[in-house]
């Protein structure tokens, strides 16, 4: 069983386009996270939710949405999509909210705007 | 500010070789420390991990990091690398007190291994 999956894993789209990411993590933690990695594989927070509850909103514009509609799930939702979001999006878990025995990332979404 | 530093931005090594990848971090607080390992197309997976006790710290896949407070520094060794080493490998920072779980990652360290 995948502790920490993302669906899907390529989403190739148009500029303007709305998309969304799901992310499931069947390891029964609390925290979970969205991050960004960029072409230079820079690795950038972006969202963070403790038990259903946003506790990390970094500065992303506001076209990222994310919804946990319980602990077990995390999803990302992207509007009018511009070429600037073309990134590896990874979604990740950790047992408390300090993130103190690490993160399980997800394979991780590659989105590609056109 | 925090930051995170991992000053090589590639290293190459033979096989067999030994490896020493370098990260340092800066911010007043006690830190815990990671390194993660990502192969391409791949997620990150945990190597290791410091948060207290012996700075001396083993992980996965024949791997141990020393964490060197004095130097600010939490290296990643190996004595012996394989051929699979091949990845990019990213060295992260939390701090302790803070309650919003925030990684800091390097910018990676790219190891290629030469048969």
């Amino acid at each position: 069983d995948t502790a920490v999956s993302q669906t899907p894993k390529y989403l190739v789209t148009q500029m303007g386009n709305d998309k969304s990411i799901k992310c499931e993590q069947n390891l029964g933690h609390d925290t979970m996270y969205w991050y960004k990695q960029d072409s230079k594989k820079f690795l950038k927070i972006m969202f963070s939710y403790n038990n259903k509850e946003l506790i990390i909103n970094e500065t992303v514009p506001n076209r990222f949405s994310p919804k946990s509609p319980d602990k077990a799930h995390l999803n990302l939702h992207i509007n009018s999509l511009e070429l600037g979001d073309s990134a590896v999006y990874f979604c990740a878990s950790s047992q408390d909210s300090q993130g103190r025995y690490g993160y399980t990332f997800g394979s991780g979404t590659r989105l590609t705007v056109v | 500010a925090q930051s995170v530093t991992q000053p090589d931005i590639h290293i190459t090594v033979s096989e067999g070789a030994s490896l020493e990848l370098r990260c340092n971090y800066s911010y007043g607080a006690t830190p815990y420390l990671f390194w993660y390992v990502q192969s391409p197309g791949q997620g990150l997976q945990l190597l290791l991990k410091y948060f207290s006790g012996d700075t001396l710290v083993q992980g996965i896949k024949g791997f141990e990091a020393e964490f060197k407070r004095s130097q600010s520094s939490f290296n990643l060794r190996k004595p012996s690398v394989h051929w699979s080493d091949a990845a990019e490998y990213f060295c992260a920072v939390g701090y302790r007190g803070s309650t919003l779980g925030r990684l800091y990652f390097g910018r990676g360290t790219q190891l290629t291994v030469w048969p």
